[in-house]
């Protein structure tokens, strides 16, 4: 079955400093990867995904993410933070053995933008 | 534009008591999905419906069971509930999306939080 490590737990970061948020997945077949928000007592929203074609891709606020297969890895990056985006952001991956459905969530990076 | 709705937002219940959870998908969504999110916790998969049938199972208790109506709503009923059944539970629906080899787009709820005590 596919699966996602997050790396940081944690990631603090000055307001309008850049950030990376570090994400490997496990699969070894094809898959889908995504990136989810969730802001404090809230549901996930969708940042952006990965299906195929383009490995850099361009998400909501400002957010992008890098698909790099030869290092499995799904790096999501902002130039310049803002303290609304102070969330917990979670990569997740569908597809492989489990199938094209159901979504396997990362633990969650929770980013702290320090004014 | 419309989106997931899930109902009741909050749920306090005791031990031992039983709750019903309620997922209302996005109109011609025929896939739904119930993820349990412990405090601290990544969001879990619990099970999956399609066309009222269940499509995928996950790590959901012998004592939870969820169904998916005619009008594609679904319920989560959950049994003799322990204090570790606290937590958010997403409903999820989808439809399919026709990019890469394809696959189903979901579109989250914002969630039920269940506290039990």
């Amino acid at each position: 079955a596919q699966s996602v490590t997050q790396l940081d737990s944690q990631v603090p970061v000055f307001e309008e400093a850049p950030v990376e948020l570090r994400c490997n997945y496990s699969s070894s077949v094809s898959v889908y990867l995504f990136w989810y928000v969730q802001y404090p007592n809230q549901g996930l929203q969708l940042l952006l995904k990965y299906l195929s074609g383009s490995t850099l891709v361009k998400g909501i606020n400002g957010f992008e993410a890098e698909f790099n297969k030869s290092q499995t890895s799904f790096h999501l990056r902002k130039p310049s933070v803002h303290i609304s985006d102070t969330a917990e952001y979670f990569c997740a991956v569908m597809g492989g053995i489990g199938g094209y459905q159901k979504v396997t969530f990362g633990t969650g990076t929770k980013l702290q933008v320090i004014p | 534009a419309a989106g997931v709705i899930q109902s009741p937002r909050h749920l306090i219940k005791e031990k031992r008591e039983t709750a019903t959870l309620k997922c209302y998908p996005i109109p011609r969504h025929d896939t739904v999905y119930w993820y349990q999110q412990g405090p601290g916790q990544d969001p879990q998969f619990l099970i999956s419906f399609y066309e009222k049938m269940q499509s995928d199972k996950g790590s959901i208790p012998d004592r939870f069971s969820a169904q998916q109506f005619s009008d594609y709503h679904s319920e989560l009923n959950m049994s003799s509930l322990e204090l570790g059944d606290s937590a958010l539970y997403f409903c999820a629906s989808s439809f399919w999306v026709a990019g890469g080899a394809g696959y189903y787009e979901q579109y989250f709820g914002p969630g039920t939080r269940l506290t039990v005590t």
